[in-house]
């Protein structure tokens, strides 16, 4: 099984709002990752955890806060958001090292600010 | 700097076509080559990557062909259907190491006409 779920499917959020998203994999990853995706652009990477500890933010807003609760589970906090930050996140997993090289992508949550 | 130039952004071909869609890197550190797809509202899903010991591998109707000297790689999709229209994205890495940042094309929207 090579499922990464993440809920909800879609958010509509105020600028005031406070929310999150979740991101859950039983694979046995231990590296997990935060892509913020644009309409027709590639996935870009805001936040790697490898074995539940962040290991890399792409100088990513604070309004954005990234939360590693166990090894399966990814959350994402979401804070006086911009309309700009309005884009698909995506949630994917990997095994950190050797042969697990592939990242296995979430169907990801459209999130719309208004 | 983009580290991976993808071509073309997009392409229209008639089923049962070939379709082929080229990408080019600068850093010869990258060693891990996967190509993502990706349909409307869905996260990208790997269709199939390569390392740079070998200079093709296929499966199904896809193939990647590799040419490391000429750092370039494209991706052909034999008897190309119209279930196979979606974006194309072509990734890199260096694997192994600390950082596991993915370097993405931007993407290539294949049409396949019926």
């Amino acid at each position: 099984d090579t499922e990464v779920t993440q809920t909800p499917k879609h958010l509509v959020m105020g600028m005031t709002n406070k929310k999150s998203l979740k991101c859950e994999q039983h694979m046995g990853h231990r590296a997990m990752y935060w892509y913020k995706q644009k309409a027709k652009k590639p996935p870009e990477l805001m936040f790697v955890y490898s074995y539940e500890k962040l290991s890399i933010n792409e100088s990513v807003p604070s309004r954005f806060s990234p939360e590693c609760p166990n090894s399966s589970l990814l959350n994402l906090h979401l804070h006086a958001l911009q309309p700009e930050d309005s884009a698909l996140y995506l949630c994917a997993s990997s095994q950190e090292r050797g042969l697990g090289e592939t990242q296995y992508f979430g169907p990801g949550t459209r999130l719309l600010v208004l | 700097q983009q580290q991976v130039k993808q071509s073309p952004q997009s392409l229209i071909v008639q089923k049962g076509g070939i379709s082929i869609i080229n990408c080019a890197y600068e850093n010869t550190a990258f060693d891990y080559f996967p190509w993502y797809q990706q349909f409307p509202g869905k996260g990208p899903a790997l269709l199939i990557a390569i390392r740079p010991d070998v200079s093709e591998k296929k499966e199904g109707r896809f193939t990647i062909s590799f040419n490391k000297s000429a750092k370039q790689f494209s991706l052909h999709i034999m008897d190309s259907q119209p279930g196979d229209s979606a974006t194309y994205f072509c990734a890199a890495r260096v694997s192994g190491g600390s950082n596991y940042k993915l370097t993405f094309g931007k993407g290539t929207l294949l049409t396949v006409n019926p």
